[in-house]
């Protein structure tokens, strides 16, 4: 049950596009499509933006996509807006159905 | 609407326990499957219990054999009791749920601080 392994940071300018990596094994991310993020500003509850890979919960801007290959999968965020600052985190339904977080990415608009 | 509201938490001694609740409305708890996560201050998330439809429970390995998840479908509420605790169990503790292997409703949270 090892953390997925985020970036810590990531940084990018108003309008630009990022990508977030979340790397982790057979036995979580490449093993199963239950890979799904969330976006936590300080001091709030996180909310889900991606779940099994690429699919967005109703509401969610269409700027946040997601995918994977292998063990790894991304977040991208396209045309960054200054309310994007927040944590990020990964994470997969795992084996022995457990499910297992990423270590976080603060990303600075 | 889904709502999902924790209790619980407060200043507990090393080696004490402690009883979580999440009282839910909107849907049923009983037909969903029904999480423990928990954030220490400062840090990420950390998965820690689930309960499934069925009953079946599992467990992170830092908690295992010593918190305990169930649930009592006529309060619709899902429970958490933790033993043994220790100083790294600090943290706010939310519960959370989805419609598969995501997590898309959560609590607010409570916090736990274990300290002497």
């Amino acid at each position: 049950q090892s953390a997925l392994t985020q970036p810590a940071s990531v940084s990018g300018s108003p309008g630009q596009s990022i990508t977030i990596s979340c790397t982790g094994s057979s036995r979580d991310v490449g093993g199963y499509a239950y890979v799904s993020w969330h976006q936590q500003h300080p001091g709030k509850v996180p909310k889900l933006i991606i779940y099994d890979v690429s699919n967005r919960p109703s509401g969610v801007s269409n700027r946040f996509s997601g995918s994977k290959s292998g063990n790894t999968a991304s977040l991208t965020i396209s045309g960054l807006q200054t309310d994007d600052e927040a944590d990020y985190y990964c994470s997969s339904y795992a084996s022995s159905s457990t499910l297992v977080f990423g270590t976080g990415t603060k990303v600075t608009v | 609407e889904v709502q999902l509201v924790e209790s619980g938490g407060g200043l507990i001694q090393p080696g004490g326990s402690l009883r979580l609740s999440c009282a839910a409305s909107g849907f049923s708890i009983s037909a969903n499957f029904m999480n423990w996560v928990r954030q220490a201050p400062g840090k990420g998330l950390e998965w820690v219990s689930v309960i499934y439809r069925g009953g079946s429970t599992y467990y992170a390995d830092p908690v295992r054999g010593r918190f305990t998840i169930s649930r009592d479908n006529s309060k619709n509420t899902l429970y958490l009791q933790m033993s043994s605790l220790r100083a790294e169990d600090t943290a706010v503790y939310y519960c959370a749920t989805g419609g598969g292997n995501y997590l898309e409703d959560w609590g607010q949270g409570t916090l736990v601080t274990v300290s002497s």
